[in-house]
């Protein structure tokens, strides 16, 4: 159980275009998902926190109008790079939890991550 | 403001060898969780403790263990006779309280350390 997917598992795109990317709780419903960068051998980065129906909320220096996030249901959570550049280019991990559950479904669970290469 | 610190950026131990991560962590809170993942080649973080602050019992779970001393802040983890399958970056982790682990559960990630294990 507490499964998380994440797609595509790898992307290459020219600058200036938009990227998509999926997060999907499998087997249980996450009212909560957040979204993490991590630049090669480096640590994870908090980008932003999405509330299943409600806005998400930034990190501080995290550009909302380029990273978009939308968590439509209690399942489904993306992430558009909107207008892609090479300083892009990163490892996004998303993680899901479900804030009503007890033990340890109440914990964040990771997706295997998507890597972006912006050429 | 919640910090987590790694202070061992690489580590290398022939096979079989004990190894053991530091990590030490600054929090205002006197609830909080502490986790630690692995995070092999592949890029998908495993879950490998969490520990409650109000918990110190170290903790063994077949060759690895952990020791929570709250007296230095820190969390440690070693793992006895290491594989070369132990092999990969290992991130310690601290998340605020409150609702079971956090309205928000924000995970704040150490900078990692990787182990190599060499046959």
């Amino acid at each position: 159980g507490a499964v998380v997917s994440q797609h595509p598992s790898w992307v290459i795109c020219k600058s200036g275009t938009s990227v998509k990317i999926e997060c999907r709780s499998l087997d249980f419903q996450a009212t909560t998902m957040f979204w993490y960068r991590q630049f090669p051998k480096q640590s994870l980065m908090l980008m932003a926190t999405s509330n299943e129906g409600s806005k998400a909320t930034y990190e501080q220096g995290v550009e909302k109008d380029k990273f978009l996030i939308n968590h439509a249901s209690l399942t489904l959570s993306t992430l558009t790079v909107t207008s892609a550049h090479p300083e892009d280019s990163s490892f996004y991990i998303c993680s899901a939890r479900n804030l009503k559950a007890s033990g340890r479904l109440g914990e964040q669970f990771f997706g295997p991550g998507t890597r972006l290469t912006v050429l | 403001a919640q910090k987590v610190t790694q202070a061992q950026t690489e580590i290398s131990v022939v096979e079989k060898e004990d190894v053991t991560l530091d990590c030490v962590y600054e929090t205002r809170d006197t609830t909080y969780y502490l986790f630690w993942y692995k995070q092999p080649p592949s890029g998908e973080l495993v879950f490998l403790i969490r520990r409650n602050s109000f918990d110190e019992q170290n903790e063994i779970s077949g060759r690895y263990s952990w020791n929570f001393q709250k007296s230095t802040s820190s969390f440690n983890f070693t793992i006895t006779a290491s594989q070369v399958v132990d092999s990969a970056v290992y991130f310690c982790a601290l998340s605020e309280a409150g609702d079971y682990g956090g309205a928000t559960n924000k995970l704040i990630f150490g900078t990692g350390t990787l182990l190599a294990v060499q046959p």
